[in-house]
């Protein structure tokens, strides 16, 4: 079955960078976009970015353009989400999410890792 | 951007009654791409509605989406006690993928 593995929880100094690991499981990576989406505690979510794991291609959210890097290892299944000049209102939960086939929404989200900023 | 309104921004019912929840759109929603979210603490949202009104696999009739345009709605029909959570909307229509701030369903 399809699974989206994030890496763990993460603790960084104002001004810091933090990368975020999302690694598929049970479909092929290229067959996909990955998006990312955030979520400041007691807040609605945000959609940051998505990549094309296919080709690297990437379309990010005009918010985060210029602070946040999408990129992916097709040998591992695995897309990165890279954070940087954090400050403390980026301490949130991030997700990596897909849609399915035909399916115009987030069908299958990953645990979600929390990023706390904090001096 | 498209800015998404959801409406009330809580709602506190009974078991057995009928929830509402409303998403206005900024401006007109692409190929009606609007999708509904169930969110419980602790846990990623669940799709629940994509297409403004299709049921995404495995979620109950009781939940209906409808709704074209700029103005869409959820209908939660027969409510029980685990229909208690936080739903958001979501646009699919034009990048960024923008979301509502939510609505917080309370079953009394």
């Amino acid at each position: 079955q399809v699974r989206l593995v994030q890496s763990g929880a993460e603790v960084k100094r104002p001004g810091a960078s933090v990368k975020v690991s999302c690694q598929a499981f049970g479909y092929t990576l290229t067959n996909y976009h990955v998006n990312w989406v955030r979520q400041v505690p007691g807040q609605g979510p945000e959609w940051m970015g998505i990549i094309n794991p296919a080709d690297g291609n990437t379309n990010k959210s005009p918010k985060f353009q210029g602070r946040v890097i999408i990129t992916r290892d097709t040998s591992t299944s695995t897309v990165y989400m890279e954070m940087s000049s954090l400050r403390s209102e980026d301490t949130a939960m991030y997700f990596c999410a897909r849609v399915a086939t035909g399916v115009k929404g987030f069908v299958y989200w990953g645990q979600g890792t929390l990023v706390t900023v904090s001096s | 951007d498209i800015v998404l309104t959801q409406s009330p921004d809580t709602l506190s019912l009974s078991p057995g009654e009928r929830a509402t929840l409303s998403c206005r759109a900024s401006q007109t929603i692409n190929n009606n791409y609007l999708a509904w979210y169930q969110q419980k603490p602790g846990q990623a949202p669940g799709l629940l509605i994509y297409g403004a009104s299709s049921r995404a696999t495995g979620i109950p009739d009781r939940f209906s989406g409808g709704g074209s345009g700029t103005d869409f709605t959820l209908s939660i029909s027969r409510l029980e006690p685990e229909d208690s959570a936080v739903y958001y909307c979501q646009q699919f229509g034009t990048s960024p993928y923008t979301f509502g701030q939510g609505t917080k369903l309370e079953i009394k």
